[in-house]
């Protein structure tokens, strides 16, 4: 799984509050990402980043913001949760050596 | 802008059937195509990398191959467990990849 945890991995809350998913790696790689998987859209980029403190948009960052301040964390939050937001979302690091993304097991969002 | 579409959408296979995904993609540079399985509720499993037109890789009762527009994943013989979401992926310059949206492949003993 290229050490990949994410917390927490099931949520319920309710519309209009914050909410933040944690994403840690063990292996120090410099690439992170944030997808959000729905049926019929498949895998889609929210967020990713490059470096401590470096980040950037993807086609689905309406909503979202991210922050990492370590090489280890990306976090994702939603600043004000909505329904549309109800979704899987996954954690990803991209090992340049290899040239392959790796996957972390997923949170599931529920927005009531 | 880069695309990739996967067909068929689902698949039902019996035990035994061998069959062939497809994955069909614009990208400015191909720099990598990928598939991974996908299991209910768990991440995506890199399975495969290709570079290169008329390359081919092969896993256990899985080969994938690759054209200039295609890449196909051949299932052969398949088995009950080969029973999951296969996505396609694509990078042109290394570190951002787009993903199709799967197939979806039941095999049913």
């Amino acid at each position: 799984d290229a050490g990949i945890t994410q917390s927490p991995r099931h949520k319920v809350t309710e519309t209009g509050t914050p909410v933040t998913l944690r994403c840690h790696q063990t292996e120090n790689h410099r690439y992170m990402y944030w997808y959000r998987q729905d049926p019929g859209h498949g895998l889609r980029l929210i967020h990713y980043s490059y470096g401590v403190k470096d980040t950037d948009k993807g086609e689905v960052s309406d909503g979202y913001s991210v922050s990492r301040s370590k090489t280890e964390d990306f976090l994702l939050t939603l600043e004000s949760a909505t329904s549309s937001q109800t979704s899987v979302y996954f954690c990803a690091i991209y090992d340049r050596d290899k040239n392959i993304q790796y996957f972390g097991a997923g949170t599931r969002l529920s927005v009531l | 802008e880069d695309q990739v579409t996967q067909s068929p959408e689902a698949l039902r296979l019996q035990e035994g059937e061998s069959s062939s995904l497809n994955c069909s993609y614009t990208v400015s540079g191909l720099r990598g195509l990928f598939w991974y399985r996908q299991d209910p509720g768990k991440g995506p499993e890199f399975l495969f990398t290709l570079y290169s037109a008329g390359e081919e890789k092969e896993k256990e009762r899985l080969k994938a191959t690759l054209t200039k527009k295609e890449s196909f994943l051949h299932i052969t013989a398949p088995k009950p467990e080969d029973s999951a979401t296969y996505l396609c992926a694509v990078t042109n310059y290394g570190q951002n990849f787009v993903f199709g949206p799967g197939t979806r492949l039941s095999v049913l003993p």
